[in-house]
């Protein structure tokens, strides 16, 4: 059975860090592309990011409202994905996902979802 | 990258059929066959729908399609159960290698 699970979210203030991890299990996650979305409370899905397999050189794309801010990684090894949040805005309180697709198209795996707050 | 634009709701009767449109760019819907669609009940994650505009994955049922005319994609609903009632979201594969939403249609089944 395929599970993603993140972790890592939490109260932070405006400008602070914060970095939220997904651990997977259950298919091949060194050769799966992991993708992050979010969605604000009431509002609709926003892609975030995501990072290809080692095969395709772990390329990263991001969504224009978060590059150069958050950073996506992975360690293989621990079959964990990340999303590092750095300069956090109150526009990036969000429920965050991570997810993937066992066919290279459509997110048909997704995670619980974990909050993230950017409060003072 | 803008959203892709959907309607904000749709309605429909039970046994009826509806259609969720999708409209994007050459950049994104027109530009490639890698349109999704998501279903996703309050408080739950998203439930992938229809991949690569018309594939439905295994265990939608057949109710559910997509279709796509140059730039704007379409899911059609139809036999409308109430258990469909949810939101809707249209998602694109685009020219800058990134993946783009749309704002998302609420479909009230009445």
């Amino acid at each position: 059975e395929v599970q993603l699970v993140e972790s890592g979210g939490g109260l932070v203030q405006p400008g602070g860090s914060l970095k939220l991890s997904c651990a997977a299990s259950g298919f091949t996650f060194s050769g799966s592309a992991m993708h992050w979305v979010r969605q604000a409370s009431g509002k609709g899905l926003e892609w975030v990011g995501r990072i290809r397999s080692k095969a395709h050189s772990y390329a990263t794309a991001y969504a224009a409202s978060v590059k150069g801010r958050f950073t996506i990684s992975r360690d293989d090894s621990k079959n964990t994905a990340y999303l590092q949040m750095n300069s956090l805005k109150t526009e990036d309180t969000a429920v965050y996902y991570c997810t993937t697709s066992s066919s290279g198209s459509g997110f048909d795996y997704w995670g619980q979802g974990t909050l993230v707050t950017v409060s003072s | 990258q803008s959203a892709l634009t959907q309607p904000a709701s749709v309605s429909g009767s039970p046994g009826q059929s509806i259609t969720i449109s999708c409209t994007g760019t050459s950049s994104d819907v027109g530009g490639y066959n890698y349109v999704s669609w998501y279903q996703q009940h309050p408080g739950k994650a998203p439930k992938l729908m229809i991949y690569e505009v018309s594939n439905r994955p295994s265990g939608v049922p057949d109710r559910f399609s997509g279709s796509k005319s140059g730039n704007t994609a379409s899911l059609t609903i139809s036999g409308l159960q109430a258990e469909d009632e949810a939101h809707y979201y249209c998602s694109s594969y685009t020219s800058s290698t990134t993946l783009v939403f749309g704002g998302g249609t609420k479909l009230t089944v009445l």
